[in-house]
């Protein structure tokens, strides 16, 4: 079947560097899309990946490798406002799978 | 404003009664979505639509109906809701890229649906 795996949990300590994995077993791979979500909210779309190698977006970055099925989120000088779950999910022309999310913990 | 819109944002119905949630989107996307999430499960999604009067089954279709009669509006029906429907379901859109791809999707604010 088609299924994207990631961290349930993880926690970090403010002003560090963490790395949210993701690997994927999907047929029609297209790319591989980051969202954050807050409790209560919608997700919100982060980043996007269709090639081998990493994208910066600010604080954030996303990486892929295509030969290996696998994604990671890179969230630099980490701040509270980013304690929130975060999704990776995998868009095969228009169908859209997500992964079960990774919950972000944000210590001071 | 560029906003995807969803109605009720809050329904509480009882097992049988037909019901629509509406979803509407002002940024002339051609994708749009219907996913439902349940803790521990992501988002898992129910149709999908490429354009104006076409859609597809997405990975949990049962229960549920769907029309895309205008580009902007993608209303999700449940004809005979169940318990097993309560959830939280958010409507989505974008643009389709090249090959189809769908990204980068906009989310409605979500409507927690509850079944008795």
């Amino acid at each position: 079947g088609q299924s994207l795996e990631q961290p349930s949990e993880v926690t970090a300590v403010e002003g560090a560097i963490v790395q949210i994995n993701c690997t994927y077993q999907t047929s029609g791979f297209y790319g591989l899309s980051w969202y954050q979500q807050h409790d209560g909210g919608a997700p919100t779309f982060l980043s996007y990946n269709a090639l081998d190698g990493l994208e910066e977006t600010g604080r954030f970055s996303s990486f892929l490798s295509r030969s290996d099925s696998y994604g990671y989120l890179l969230l630099q000088e980490l701040q509270m406002k980013d304690s929130a779950s975060y999704f990776c999910a995998s868009t095969g022309g228009f169908k859209t799978i997500f992964g079960a999310g990774t919950r972000l913990f944000v210590k001071a | 404003e560029a906003q995807v819109t969803q109605n009720p944002r809050y329904l509480i119905t009882v097992t049988g009664k037909k019901l629509t949630v509406t979803c509407s989107q002002n940024m002339n996307h051609e994708y749009m979505s219907w996913y439902r999430q349940d803790p521990g499960l992501g988002l898992r999604q129910i149709y999908y639509s490429m354009n104006v009067e076409v859609t597809d089954k997405g990975d949990v279709p049962e229960g549920y109906k769907v029309s895309r009669k205008e580009k902007r509006n993608f209303p999700l029906i449940l004809e005979s809701p169940s318990p097993n429907q309560t959830s939280l379901y958010f409507c989505a859109s974008s643009f389709v890229a090249v090959a189809g791809a769908s990204y980068e999707q906009y989310f409605g604010p979500g409507t927690r649906l509850t079944v008795t």
